[in-house]
């Protein structure tokens, strides 16, 4: 059983456009939720937290959607800058403090 | 922006040789971490420390795997007789109150076992 699971894309988007990227969780308790951003060969580093009211920040938006149990990334007006891979990441054992990942999804924006 | 370092950047050794990987937690910082990600896979939790103590494990994290905190600063993790499997990226990450949000990770170690 995997705890966390996205589509490993690759997304490969113009300059401009708008993409988002999905990720689904299996454990009911989870009760923190956060999406990363990886560059080639870097550390993961956190882009946003994800709320049960949804968030925004800038151009990224992120929603929670506890009866489904996924969690949503919006990127609006997509920047050559965006191209890396996305993270999802789960609390996943209430009280605990590690992070179940999901193998990312690849976004490439392309001139 | 303080930031939690790593060292080596780049690691060969040979297979069932030990292995010490080291990381400078954010100074302020309270809980510690370790997570690998092996070529082309996800990012996955080995272990956290908190109080001198594992406070978590994954099962990943077996017998041949140890961390300390040496002394006020440093935050190791060893591999006792390493395997070709267990060629990864390791990378250190600290909090200051356990909270995942503002979990900061290193830049990692790339570790290659031949």
């Amino acid at each position: 059983r995997k705890e966390v699971e996205q589509d490993p894309g690759p997304f490969n988007v113009p300059e401009g456009a708008t993409v988002a990227f999905n990720c689904t969780y299996s454990n009911s308790a989870s009760q923190s939720f956060f999406w990363y951003r990886q560059d080639c060969r870097k550390e993961p580093k956190l882009l946003m937290s994800v709320y049960s009211s949804g968030n925004e920040d800038g151009r990224f938006t992120a929603q929670l959607n506890r009866a489904s149990q996924y969690i949503s990334l919006l990127i609006r007006d997509s920047k050559l800058s965006d191209s890396a891979t996305y993270l999802c990441a789960v609390n996943s054992i209430p009280g605990a403090n590690n992070l179940f990942f999901g193998t990312g999804t690849r976004l490439t924006v392309i001139p | 922006e303080p930031e939690v370092t790593q060292t080596p950047s780049h690691q060969v050794t040979q297979m069932g040789q030990e292995v010490i990987l080291r990381c400078v937690p954010i100074s302020n910082h309270l809980y510690f971490y370790w997570y690998r990600q092996i070529l082309g896979q996800k990012v996955e939790f080995l272990v956290s420390f908190y109080n001198n103590e594992i406070s978590e494990k994954s099962e990943i994290f077996d017998d041949q795997f140890s961390v300390e905190r040496p002394d006020g600063s440093n935050f190791t993790l060893k591999i006792r007789s390493t395997k070709l499997e267990d060629s990864a990226m390791y990378f250190c990450a600290s909090t200051r109150d356990g909270s995942n949000e503002k979990l900061f990770f290193g830049s990692g170690t790339q570790l290659s076992v031949l």
